[in-house]
């Protein structure tokens, strides 16, 4: 079944750093443009951030930009997105998800989602 | 930035019934709108795209409609395991891609 499984949430201070991860498979992962989804608690979805198939094109919420960097390595079917400065806002479940664009560049949807990695900024 | 406004926040209606839910862009999306739902403590997951495509494996009770700035997802008769969270998202104008506030599918 394709699938990605996010990894790397945890608790960090206010101002601090963190580094999610999100793994791929059963997809051709280097051909897909792929996309962090976010949810507070107790909120809705807030989309962050999306990433070409060649890592070429990135785009990002304004409320994460200079903040947080969306990276991949297609050789090891892995999604990055490198969190700095965190804020209390920014404390939600981190959802990676396969994106799936209308035509080449061009906004789309999510179609294949992870479960989740939560992250906790504290101060 | 497009503003996404779902309506209403919450829905009871008991199994068997139709549910109607409304998404309202703040400016015209063509029919570049999609639905998710969501069950709690799980992920989002796809139900349609380009407003009115189901996407793999979605039953045909769900039904999506409209174009520009008013779209609409139907269920025509409520299962169990359609009691949930629905968000509609755009995609016409990005970024940043945008998402409705959701509305919640109760059991009445």
């Amino acid at each position: 079944d394709v699938q990605v499984v996010e990894s790397g949430g945890g608790l960090v201070q206010v101002g601090g750093s963190l580094r999610l991860s999100c793994a791929a498979s059963d997809f051709s992962f280097s051909n897909y443009a792929m996309s962090w989804v976010r949810q507070a608690p107790g909120k809705g979805l807030e989309w962050v951030s999306t990433i070409s198939g060649s890592g070429t094109y990135r785009y990002y919420a304004d409320s994460v930009k200079g903040r947080f960097t969306l990276s991949r390595d297609n050789s090891k079917n892995t999604l990055f997105l490198q969190m700095h400065s965190l804020r209390a806002e920014d404390t939600a479940i981190y959802y990676c998800a396969k994106f799936s664009p209308k035509s080449y560049e061009e906004g789309g949807w999510m179609d294949v989602w992870g479960k989740g990695t939560t992250v906790t900024v504290s101060s | 930035e497009i503003v996404m406004t779902q309506s209403p926040a919450s829905l009871s209606v008991s199994p068997g019934e139709r549910a109607t839910l409304s998404c309202r862009a703040s400016q015209s999306v063509s029919t570049d709108l999609a639905w998710y739902q969501q069950k709690p403590g799980q992920a989002p997951r796809l139900l349609i795209s380009g407003a009115s495509t189901r996407a793999t494996g979605i039953p045909d009770r769900f039904s999506g409609g409209g174009s520009g700035t008013e779209f609409t997802l139907t269920i025509s008769s409520l299962q169990s395991e359609d009691f949930a969270v629905y968000y509609c998202q755009q995609y016409n104008n990005w970024p940043p891609l945008t998402f409705g506030g959701g509305t919640k599918v109760e059991i009445k």
